[in-house]
């Protein structure tokens, strides 16, 4: 059973605009939750987190959204530039666990 | 500053054989991940240890898997015999302490044949 979701394979969007990437997971106990960018042939990157204490977590054109209660979380990016064409993975982590839970992964195509 | 180390980065072998995949993380860092990644599953968590020891291995698919981390600074992951459905990239992370930020090598591509 896949516990973090990301059930939009690609999107793709015009340059200048904004991207969203969704991310949606079951498991209740999850507490810290990451964004992971990666480009082909490469491993990937670590791009910006949020605790579950918050619900907002902004970093320059990076903003990463949490709705507990939705059990949903959002990757915001503003405004897209050609260099954010990658796949994006969501990913989890529960309390007192060490260990890091991935999606499948969104291919962001960035159209110019 | 080197980054987290793997090869090879590409193998060819054919079903039957062993595969011994290697990992270099990075210089202080105490946790390491075995992770691979395929079409169907996305990035599948195999393997991890902290401080050598090996803490959770649920995700080995099975028994034709093991990882071993002699020290600080290596770690294999071995698949005997291999299947074409164990083609895949397989990724080594490394962390220092659990701070979710892990460090990525270049992946290895294994194919089956």
């Amino acid at each position: 059973d896949q516990q973090v979701k990301q059930n939009s394979p690609s999107l793709s969007v015009q340059e200048g605009r904004i991207s969203i990437l969704n991310c949606d997971y079951t498991n209740s106990m999850f507490d810290y939750f990451l964004w992971y960018k990666k480009y082909p042939a490469e491993g990937p990157t670590f791009l910006i987190s949020i605790s579950s204490i918050k619900d907002k977590n902004e970093d320059g054109r990076f903003t990463v959204f949490l709705n507990k209660s939705a059990k949903h979380l959002s990757l915001h990016i503003v405004p897209s530039q050609p260099g954010d064409s990658a796949v994006y993975f969501c990913a989890a982590s529960a309390v007192g666990d060490d260990k890091i839970i991935f999606g499948k992964g969104t291919r962001l195509h960035i159209l110019p | 500053d080197a980054g987290v180390i793997q090869s090879p980065r590409h193998e060819v072998t054919e079903m039957g054989q062993e595969v011994t995949l290697r990992c270099k993380p990075i210089s202080g860092h105490d946790y390491l991940f075995w992770y691979r990644q395929t079409m169907m599953r996305g990035l599948e968590l195999l393997i991890y240890f902290n401080n050598n020891v090996p803490i959770d291995d649920s995700g080995m698919p099975e028994d034709r898997f093991s990882a071993k981390m002699p020290n600080a600074s290596f770690s294999t992951l071995k698949i005997q015999p291999s299947e074409p459905r164990d083609s895949a990239v397989y990724f080594c992370a490394s962390s220092w302490g659990f701070t979710g930020e892990l460090f990525f090598g270049e992946g290895s591509r294994l194919t089956v044949l």
